[in-house]
């Protein structure tokens, strides 16, 4: 089965620094990768996602990640931190023995400091 | 646009009461899941269905049942809480398979058992 693992349970930056969130997979086959941000009580929204047709991914809120696959890895950044970028962030990929599955990482909370 | 709808948003039980965690959805989606998330977890899938009438296990399915008669609707039943139960718990649909759209999420049941 696929898993991911993100390391750093707590990443924190200050303002306008650079965001790097590591996630990496392991699996046989290029995988389907995405990273999901969840702000305090709410649910998950996706972020950005790689479906092998570029290795570097460009999402919402300025964020952007690279597929590695000599690395085995998806990791998160954004240039230059912003308050409102404090969340939860989580890293996924599809289930390679079914599509229908996706597999969550255990997390990277974000503080961003002023 | 309502979007994934969870119902209740809060609720606490005894431990060996029953309950239903409401899930519906109004964009059509086939797709349909459960998760939990726990602290240091990540989100783990219960249950999901890739249409009425479908359903099938998850990673810990073990003390919830599902049900899909209609598209749009998701419940999620716990036979005999337990502790072990206490968690947020999120329903998420897409269109298609998770591992090529954008699942969406709700925005949780924060369920605590006593």
């Amino acid at each position: 089965a696929q898993s991911v693992t993100q390391l750093g349970s707590h990443v924190s930056v200050s303002e306008g620094a650079l965001v790097l969130l590591r996630c990496n997979y392991s699996s046989s086959v290029p995988p389907y990768l995405f990273w999901y941000v969840q702000y305090p009580n709410q649910g998950l929204q996706l972020l950005l996602k790689y479906t092998s047709a570029a290795t570097l991914v460009k999402g919402i809120n300025g964020f952007e990640a690279e597929f590695k696959k000599s690395e085995t890895s998806f990791h998160l950044t954004k240039p230059s931190a912003h308050m409102s970028d404090a969340a939860e962030y989580f890293c996924a990929v599809s289930d390679g023995d079914n599509t229908d599955k996706l597999i969550f990482g255990t997390g990277t909370r974000l503080q961003v400091f002023p | 646009n309502a979007g994934v709808t969870q119902t209740p948003k809060f609720q606490v039980l005894k431990t060996g009461q029953s309950m239903t965690l409401q899930c519906a959805q109004d964009m059509n989606h086939e797709y349909m899941s459960w998760y939990r998330q726990d602290p240091g977890m990540g989100l783990r899938l219960i249950h999901y269905s890739v249409g009425a009438g479908i359903t099938d296990q998850g990673e810990v399915p073990n003390g919830y049942n599902v049900s899909r008669s209609t598209t749009e609707d998701f419940p999620l039943r716990l036979l005999s809480a337990a502790p072990s139960q206490t968690s947020v718990y999120f329903c998420a649909s897409s269109r298609g398979t998770a591992a090529y759209t954008e699942a969406f999420f709700g925005q949780g049941t924060r369920l605590t058992v006593v």
